[in-house]
C-alpha cells in the first residue's frame, strides 16, 4: 500500500455545489495532515491542516480525519471556478509524504 | 516579503553537464527540502535538511547532491544530468520539519537532453 493514496481525478463538480476530495494513508503516516492546492505550472500552497480526529473548518473549507479508517477528505463549499486545481494530500511522521494529486475543475 | 527563491527558473541542459539549482529562503526557517514533481508520481522528496551542516536523504536522492552551509541557502546539485532528471523541482522549507506548513519555492523546469 501507498503511504499517501488519492484518486488522481479528473473530478468535475458544478459551480457552487460541494466538492469532496479524498485521501487514504498508511500507519506509517499517521501524526498530521495537510491539505496543497496546486495551480497549473505553480508551486503548492496549504489549504487546510488538521492534526486530531473529526473535522476543521476554514471558511469554505472543511477539512475531515477518521484515524480508525485512515482517510482524510476535503470538502469545498459553493465550489468556484478558481477552485479548479489540483489539490495534493499529505501525511507526516518524521518525513512528509505526498499523493498524487487530484485534479479538481469546477464547471461554470 | 517572507518568500522561498530558485534560481534558475527554467534551464535546458545537456546529459553530463555539472549544474546547481539554487534555493534561498528569508524566513530563518532551520528545516529545507528538496522535491520533484513528475506527471503521476506526485511530489518526492529528495533530500532535506534540519539545520546548517545536517542533511539526509529522502526518498529519492540518486544522482543528486545537496549542501547546508548557510541557514538561507540549501542548493541542489545534479554533478552528471540525465534525461530522467527531467522534472519540475520545488524548494520548501519551514519552521518545524515534517509535521509543520512547508513554503514552496517557485519551481524550477529542468529539461536534460
Amino acid at each position: 500500500q501507498k503511504e499517501v493514496e488519492q484518486n488522481s481525478g479528473p473530478l468535475s463538480v458544478p459551480e457552487g455545489a460541494i466538492a469532496s476530495l479524498n485521501c487514504t494513508y498508511s500507519d506509517r503516516v499517521s501524526q498530521s495532515f495537510f491539505w496543497y492546492r496546486q495551480y497549473s505550472g505553480k508551486s503548492p500552497e496549504l489549504i487546510m491542516s488538521i492534526y486530531s480526529n473529526g473535522d476543521k473548518e476554514d471558511g469554505r473549507f472543511t477539512a475531515q480525519l477518521n484515524k480508525a479508517s485512515q482517510y482524510v477528505s476535503l470538502l469545498i463549499r459553493d465550489s468556484q471556478p478558481s477552485d479548479s486545481a489540483t489539490y495534493l494530500c499529505a501525511g507526516a511522521n518524521e518525513k512528509l509524504t505526498f499523493g498524487t494529486g487530484t485534479r479538481l475543475t469546477i464547471i461554470p | 516579503e517572507a518568500q522561498v527563491t530558485q534560481n534558475p527558473r527554467y534551464l535546458i541542459t545537456v546529459t553530463g553537464k555539472k549544474l546547481t539549482v539554487t534555493c534561498s529562503q528569508n524566513m530563518n526557517h532551520e528545516y529545507m527540502s528538496w522535491y520533484r514533481q513528475d506527471p503521476g508520481l506526485g511530489l518526492r522528496q529528495i533530500y532535506y535538511s534540519m539545520n546548517v551542516e545536517v542533511t539526509d536523504k529522502g526518498d529519492v536522492p540518486e544522482g543528486y547532491k545537496v549542501s547546508r552551509k548557510e541557514k538561507r541557502n540549501f542548493p541542489l546539485i545534479l554533478e552528471s544530468p540525465s534525461p530522467n532528471q527531467t522534472s519540475l523541482y520545488f524548494c520548501a522549507s519551514n519552521v518545524a520539519g515534517s509535521t509543520d506548513t512547508q513554503y514552496f519555492g517557485p519551481g524550477t523546469r529542468l529539461t536534460v537532453l
